[in-house]
Formats: structure tokens, C-alpha cells, sequence
């Protein structure tokens, strides 16, 4: 069975404070993996697919990368309206379903 | 662009009642998934169909049920409402089958 584990389950930075979100998963043969951002109330905004091993994107302060094992989501001097609860989720490549399976979220609050 | 469209926003309901929920793809998207979030969780996969057949179903009872139109809209169906049903309903729309995804801002069910 799929799964992703994301931690830590909580962050609190202040504004410019750079760190890294994890994101752990398990999947049988790995379609991709992607990252949303979502706000309270809200359905999930798409940020990022990674597909291989290595691979790296990049959007404004958010940088994603991939190993075999792990995703790590980066966010460089962040401001505060970063702030929300960051998703991570794999696609299998097994299967008929083209399903997501997701983890619990990393809730990211920055402060001024 | 219009992105995914749900209806309603929101919905309360009493225990034993039935519900339909609407979701409205981007236009040209041929998949539409659902999923249900309850609250401090990620979403959790219900049903996925692709040019109108379903091509998976997750780990929920009978009780739910799905169908895709012509026109690629969706509804998602839940009979006997239980309080636990109470969640956040999310339709997600892709263009091909397995491709990136992307999500309405969900309806909120309320069971009491």
C-alpha cells in the first residue's frame, strides 16, 4: 500500500527564516510525486510534479526535490503569506486508478 | 479560464439524508477524481472516472457513489449520511488519464 508520511506536522518561522518540509513515501513504482499548497477552507493549488530521482523545480521562494526515498520542500526567506498547509502526494504506476495518496500536510506559519 | 467548479459551497444535513455534490472540470480535462478531506487530514481518494467510465474506487462504503457525464461533470452521491461524513469534498479535473491534477475549492458537508 502507498504511503507518505510528512513531517514535522507543524512549523513556525519568522519571516526570512529558511528550513525545509519533508515528505517520505512509499509507493510501488513512483509516476510522480507532487506538492500543493492549501489555504484554510480551500482545495489544494498545484505547486510542483517530480517525476525521477534527482530532479529539482523551482517557483519564487519554493524549491522541490526528489531522492528514491524522499521529497524536500524548500523555502528560502519566506514572507507571510507562505503561509498554509503544504501537501505532498504520490501517484503509482501500477494500477488502473490514477489516484493521489497524500499525507497529513505540514501547517508552515510565518510571522513578521 | 474557469478552473474546477463544485457546488454547493457548503451543505448541512441530518443524519440518514442523502446528498449530491456537482463538480464541473476545466474545460478539455476528460478525468475528474474525488476525494474527502476531513479536517487536520490530507484528502482521501473516493472515486475516479475517465471518458465517463470509473477507473477506481478507495477504501469507502457502498454508500458513496459516482457518475460522469457526457459533458465530463461529475456527482458524487451519499446515501444513509452518517456524522462522520461530515468533510470537505474536493473534485480534482486532469486532461489525460494520469496527468497533473487540479482541484476545486471543494464543498463543505456538514452532518448533523
Amino acid at each position: 500500500e502507498d504511503q507518505v508520511t510528512q513531517s514535522p506536522e507543524a512549523l513556525r518561522l519568522q519571516e526570512g527564516e529558511s528550513s525545509s518540509l519533508n515528505c517520505s513515501y512509499t509507493v510501488s513504482g513512483l509516476r510522480g510525486l507532487f506538492w500543493y499548497r492549501q489555504d484554510p477552507g480551500k482545495g489544494p493549488e498545484f505547486l510542483f510534479t517530480l517525476y525521477s530521482a534527482g530532479e529539482e523545480k523551482e517557483k519564487e521562494r519554493l524549491k522541490a526535490t526528489l531522492t528514491k526515498k524522499e521529497s524536500f520542500l524548500h523555502i528560502t526567506a519566506p514572507k507571510p503569506e507562505d503561509s498554509a498547509t503544504y501537501l505532498c502526494a504520490v501517484q503509482a504506476r501500477t494500477g488502473t486508478a490514477s489516484k493521489l495518496t497524500f499525507g497529513t500536510g505540514t501547517r508552515l506559519q510565518v510571522t513578521l | 479560464d474557469a478552473g474546477v467548479t463544485q457546488s454547493p459551497t457548503h451543505l448541512i444535513k441530518t443524519r440518514g439524508q442523502h446528498v449530491t455534490l456537482r463538480c464541473s472540470p476545466i474545460s478539455g480535462h476528460k478525468s475528474v477524481s474525488w476525494y474527502q478531506q476531513v479536517l487536520g487530514q490530507g484528502p482521501q481518494f473516493i472515486f475516479q472516472y475517465y471518458e465517463k467510465e470509473e477507473r477506481g474506487r478507495g477504501n469507502f462504503p457502498d454508500r458513496f457513489s459516482a457518475r460522469q457525464f457526457p459533458n465530463y461533470s461529475s456527482e458524487l452521491n451519499v446515501n444513509a449520511l452518517l456524522l462522520g461524513d461530515s468533510a470537505l469534498y474536493l473534485c480534482a479535473s486532469s486532461p489525460r488519464d494520469g496527468s497533473g491534477y487540479t482541484f476545486g475549492s471543494g464543498t463543505r458537508l456538514t452532518v448533523v
